[in-house]
């Protein structure tokens, strides 16, 4: 049965950046979609965006100028970048596989993420 | 974009009676080619992810007791519990796969009365 765990600094100071990354173990991190999707109390659960293991991204159009995203499946690992964070950037963030479509079949624990001086 | 949207916000249901939560989208999430629903629910209980119940409207993802039941079509769905149990009390999210950007709903709280 797959497994992800997210990683990363809890804390990050407004304007850096984000940078999470999730570690894949049980299963192949190739033919699947893999996706960020956080929660914060203010604007619930939110698809962030996904990629392919060939690479192929697609971000949500309200992030898409802040957001990477990167696959390396020779570590089974994905991973997000989100740069000049704000305080509202503050939440859960969750790493997550799609299912053979895109409903989210897998995610890991999550990853509280607060964005403070 | 796609904007879903739950009834009731919270719900408190006796131990052993149904529970039923809504969930409406903005625009029909029926995709007309393979006449399926694109629209999952979740479960979610505190500090814990969620986790998928029902995809394509109304199939039981491996393992969920069939207490659980999911129903609707076009832009009107609904989640069904048929028994609540003590454990099912959790948060309840729709989502709909249709288009990018995916969204959720804001959620159900389900409470025992």
């Amino acid at each position: 049965q797959v497994q992800l765990q997210e990683s990363g600094p809890g804390l990050v100071k407004p304007s850096e950046t984000l940078s999470l990354i999730c570690t894949v173990s049980g299963g192949p991190i190739t033919s699947y979609y893999w996706s960020w999707v956080r929660q914060s109390p203010g604007k619930g659960l939110e698809w962030i965006g996904h990629i392919y293991h060939t690479g192929l991204t697609n971000y949500t159009p309200s992030l898409k100028s802040r957001v990477s995203m990167s696959v390396d499946t020779s570590k089974n690992q994905f991973s997000l970048k989100l740069i000049s964070v704000t305080a509202a950037d503050t939440a859960v963030y969750y790493c997550a596989r799609f299912g053979p479509w895109h409903w989210f079949e897998a995610w890991g624990r999550g990853i509280l993420v607060a964005v403070s001086s | 974009d796609i904007v879903m949207t739950q009834s009731p916000d919270s719900l408190a249901v006796s131990l052993g009676e149904r529970a039923t939560i809504n969930c409406k989208s903005s625009q029909s999430v029926l995709y007309s080619s393979n006449y399926k629903d694109y629209l999952a629910w979740y479960q979610q209980k505190p500090g814990r992810p969620p986790k998928l119940l029902i995809y394509w409207a109304s199939t039981r993802e491996s393992g969920v007791p069939d207490r659980f039941s999911g129903s609707g079509s076009g832009t009107d769905f609904t989640l069904t519990i048929s028994s609540l149990q003590a454990e099912d009390v959790a948060v309840y999210f729709c989502q709909q796969y249709y288009s990018t950007p995916y969204s959720f709903g804001q959620g159900t709280k389900l409470e025992i009365k």
